[in-house]
């Protein structure tokens, strides 16, 4: 089993629509929970942070639940700007991250 | 901004041959880190060093070796080139504090043939 497990996609969505992404992590022992964001042929970005009490940036909320070791990122009035690869990144402890294999997002006009 | 420069964007091999990959920071960080990127797998740490002279064995380093002989400059070594090596390599760097936060180059596609 992976150690981070995400939903390959693709999302395929018209602009405006909001789009949700989960993804599960095995290790309960994980401390720190991140999206990255991957353009086609680019390299990967710190998107955000996922905390326990939830956290927003304009129109992106990344949600946390620890019981059932579960991650989500929501994006409201999806923009062209948005397609991308979302990558869910977990560090299990010390330097180490560790990435899902992304979940792709197309918004089309 | 935080520059992190791989020295390729594109190689081509054969097997047998030995490669090397180079990355350079120039943010001062301690921590550096090599990662593969294949489809369906995503990235997967190589190996990776929070030192000068210090590294650390990652997921997968079988077929690998790395050497950090200045902070700013963190090699990948393949001693012979599989075809099973065949991939997008990329770099990232971090502050020892905030190992969270990396930042990657704009990675090396090899192909092995």
């Amino acid at each position: 089993r992976k150690e981070v497990e995400q939903d390959p996609g693709p999302f395929n969505v018209p602009e405006g629509a909001t789009v949700a992404f989960n993804c599960t992590y095995s290790n309960s022992a994980s401390q720190s929970f991140f999206w990255y964001r991957q353009d086609c042929r680019k390299e990967p970005k710190l998107l955000m942070s996922v905390y326990s009490s939830g956290n927003e940036d304009g129109r992106f909320t990344a949600q946390l639940n620890r019981a059932s070791q579960y991650i989500s990122l929501l994006i409201r009035d999806s923009k062209l700007s948005d397609s991308a690869t979302y990558l869910c990144v977990v560090n299990g402890g010390g330097n180490k991250l560790v990435f899902g294999a992304g979940t792709i997002l197309r918004v089309k006009s | 901004d935080v520059k992190v420069t791989q020295s390729s964007r594109y190689l081509v091999k054969r097997t047998g041959e030995k490669v090397f990959l180079e990355c350079v920071q120039d943010m001062d960080h301690e921590n550096m880190f090599w990662y593969r990127q294949d489809p369906g797998l995503g990235l997967r740490l190589i190996y990776f060093s929070y030192d000068v002279k210090m590294k650390e064995k990652g997921d997968i380093p079988e077929g690998y070796s790395v050497s950090r002989e200045k902070k700013e400059r963190f090699s990948l070594i393949l001693e012979s080139a599989s075809t099973n090596q065949t991939s997008m390599y990329l770099c990232a760097s971090s502050f020892r504090g905030a190992q969270n936060i990396q930042y990657f180059g704009a990675g090396t596609r090899l192909s092995v043939l």
